[in-house]
């Protein structure tokens, strides 16, 4: 079993720098890439981004360039920068372990942390 | 198009069956993964590979791909299935990447 958990600031300026952390527990952390998922407040779900255990990162075309997933193997946490922040990134994000291949999907998931983007 | 399409609201009598739709060209080469997301919780994963539930999803829910569209079907739906459900798939377009529908909201009435 894999748990996640999310961490980081509630409350981020506009013009500012998002930055959270996901923690994994569990002997699984080489097993599978590891992705951020957001959800605005009664909106549905957006994926950000994934990365590798081997450091490989995608991102979703809509938000390159103002994200960044980084991997800190010692630890068994991978973590999210969004630049640049606006509005409309105010949303609980997510993190969440992906199996990639034929049979993708998003297996497991953190509990989410609502992050307010706000003067 | 990488986008997937899902009615936004379908509801089920107590008891009876479900049909909850997904569509999307992705969907003719990649297949689906349905979450479900019950208010204030993270979604969990139902199935995946078209037809496959992860430990502890119970049996009444199904998944069935055809073509451009990808179905969850839930047989004898209960209260607690009541939830938004999400669809997911890779989409190749240019560099791969994934997308989610927009969701719909199953109200068992």
């Amino acid at each position: 079993q894999v748990q996640l958990q999310e961490s980081g600031p509630g409350l981020v300026k506009p013009s500012e720098t998002l930055s959270l952390t996901c923690s994994v527990s569990g002997d699984s952390f080489s097993t599978y890439f590891w992705s951020w998922i957001r959800q605005p407040p009664g909106k549905g779900l957006e994926w950000i981004g994934y990365i590798s255990y081997a450091g490989t990162t995608n991102y979703n075309p809509s938000l390159k360039g103002r994200v960044t997933i980084s991997i800190d193997r010692s630890k068994n946490q991978f973590s999210l920068r969004m630049s640049s922040v606006t509005a409309a990134d105010t949303a609980v994000y997510y993190c969440a372990s992906f199996s990639s291949g034929s049979y993708s999907r998003f297996d497991y998931w953190g509990q989410g942390t609502l992050v307010t983007v706000s003067s | 198009s990488s986008e997937l399409t899902q009615d936004p609201a379908v509801s089920v009598a107590l008891g009876q069956t479900v049909r909850i739709t997904c569509q999307g060209d992705s969907l003719r080469s990649f297949s689906a993964s349905w979450y479900q997301q019950k208010p204030g919780q993270a979604p969990i994963l139902v199935i995946y590979g078209k037809d496959k539930r992860p430990s502890g999803i119970p049996e009444r829910f199904s998944g069935s791909s055809s073509l451009n569209t990808s179905s969850l079907t839930i047989t004898g739906a209960q209260a607690e299935d009541e939830a938004d459900y999400y669809c997911n798939s890779r989409v190749i377009t240019g560099n791969p990447y994934v997308v989610f529908g927009g969701g719909t909201k199953l109200t068992v009435l």
